[in-house]
């Protein structure tokens, strides 16, 4: 299984700013995720990190919003743009490694609160 | 497009009897099924999966989960449930035709007690 570390773990943002959520992972990952996990609610999942080119973006959510760089096969980051009480979750990072049947291995998240 | 429900919001089990945490699913072609537990404070760890093959497969901490394509379930089970086995578990669902894309269930939120 892969180590993953984000950073921060979690933060309390004023509403307009923005954050940078990082993600490092101790191998090489053949693909890395973001996921958004709301109060009480399930996991979504944001956009898929491409290395070298745009992420992939899910439907209800933009790059404007959520710009992801994937810069090498171990790193990415997710920024939250404009915040406003509403982003306030935990953003989780996840990698998958080459090979059809894997599963994702998940970080351990960055709990962010948007007054 | 893929989907899971887990119906019920909580299970309430006494340690030492069996837990079941109910999943279904939807999905165009063939499924790979996950289950995934998060405990306060953590990130999801991977608990077992379903891709092809035996259609109950066990996984760690003592955990099992059957699979039945007619009724397209996947529950989770474990014969004797500890009080740390406490926390919140996923199922999840993705397409078997290459598309990576997890979809998550809501969770259900497990509750051993001593």
């Amino acid at each position: 299984s892969a180590v993953i570390s984000q950073k921060p773990s979690r933060d309390i943002c004023q509403r307009g700013t923005s954050l940078t959520i990082q993600c490092q992972v101790d191998s090489q990952v053949t693909m890395m995720f973001w996921y958004r996990q709301q109060p009480g609610q399930s996991l979504t999942l944001i956009a898929t990190a491409n290395q070298g080119s745009e992420a992939t973006y899910e439907s209800g959510f933009v790059i404007d919003k959520f710009p992801i760089s994937r810069p090498n096969l171990t790193f990415s980051t997710l920024t939250v743009s404009n915040m406003s009480p509403e982003d306030s979750s935990i953003y989780l990072c996840s990698v998958c490694y080459r090979g059809e049947y894997n599963e994702q291995f998940f970080g351990p998240g960055t709990r962010l609160t948007v007054l | 497009a893929q989907s899971v429900a887990q119906p019920e919001d909580q299970v309430n089990v006494a340690e030492g009897n069996p837990l079941t945490v109910k999943c279904t699913y939807s999905v165009s072609g063939n499924p790979y099924l996950f289950w995934y537990v998060q405990y306060p404070n953590r990130g999801l760890q991977f608990l077992l999966k379903y891709i092809t093959g035996d259609n109950l497969v066990k996984g760690s901490y003592g955990f099992e989960a059957e699979f039945n394509k007619s009724q397209t379930s996947f529950h989770l089970k474990k014969p004797s449930a500890l009080v740390s086995d406490s926390a919140l578990y996923f199922c999840a669902v993705r397409d078997g035709r290459g598309n990576n894309r997890l979809a998550f269930g809501k969770g259900n939120q497990v509750v051993v007690i001593p």
